[in-house]
């Protein structure tokens, strides 16, 4: 099971950070993805890391903005994204990352709207 | 990057309709492929994995098919809760990409 934090409401400019808490699995076992969708849009990766290590792979597009941290003592995942636009208004996603790039659990999302 | 394309981007079925769906990739990604399910106002949920593997507790009715380039997802006997939108993603090579999802209507 993840369960991730609520929503935020963002202005444009700023960071916001998002915390995904794992139970009944053995955390450092997997990896954790993010992946967001824009309002009535599809599917986007964001990237993930691995939970063991820590090593992180993000796409081109976020990399720079957009940093994934692990606190393996609470078993809980966090993304954080700065300098927000308004086209990152989005419903955010973890999962639970497998071999060969599965997503097999997920998280019930966090609503970020950035507006003014 | 893998650009995957979905087709058709919407259908309509009946319940006890056999319902098939493509999934494109814009090379050769051999069989790392997996479906999901999403519906509205939820998460997405693993339906198949590795083109063609079942995901643990989900019903036999789903199945997945196809190599290298050309995918499909078919729903044997279509159910009322299988009504929603279907993505496909590639897991042959970073970034991870998604199609743009098949919308499952009722008829």
């Amino acid at each position: 099971q993840l369960v991730q934090s609520g929503a935020e409401v963002k202005k444009p400019g700023a960071s916001v950070k998002v915390s995904c808490e794992a139970a009944g699995y053995t955390f450092t076992n997997y990896g954790i993805t993010w992946v967001r969708q824009a309002p009535g849009q599809g599917l986007e990766w964001m990237g993930w890391i691995s939970a063991n290590s820590g090593n992180t792979n993000y796409p081109r597009e976020l990399r720079g903005r957009v940093t994934m941290t692990t606190d393996t003592s609470t078993s809980t995942a966090y993304m954080e994204l700065r300098s927000l636009r308004s086209d990152d208004t989005a419903v955010y996603y973890c999962a639970r990352y497998e071999i060969r790039g599965v997503m097999s659990y997920w998280g019930q999302g966090t609503l970020v709207t950035v507006s003014s | 990057d893998i650009q995957m394309t979905q087709s058709p981007s919407s259908l309509s079925a009946s319940v006890g309709d056999r319902v098939t769906m493509t999934c494109r990739a814009s090379q050769s990604i051999s069989s790392y492929v997996n479906w999901y399910q999403q519906k509205p106002g939820k998460a997405p949920k693993l339906l198949i994995y590795a083109a063609s593997s079942l995901q643990s507790g989900v019903p036999s009715r789903f199945g997945g098919s196809g190599s290298g380039t050309d995918f499909t997802l078919t729903i044997s006997s279509l159910q009322s809760e299988d009504f929603a939108t279907y993505y496909c993603q590639q897991s042959y090579s970073t970034p991870l990409t998604f199609g743009g999802g098949t919308k499952v209507e009722i008829k």
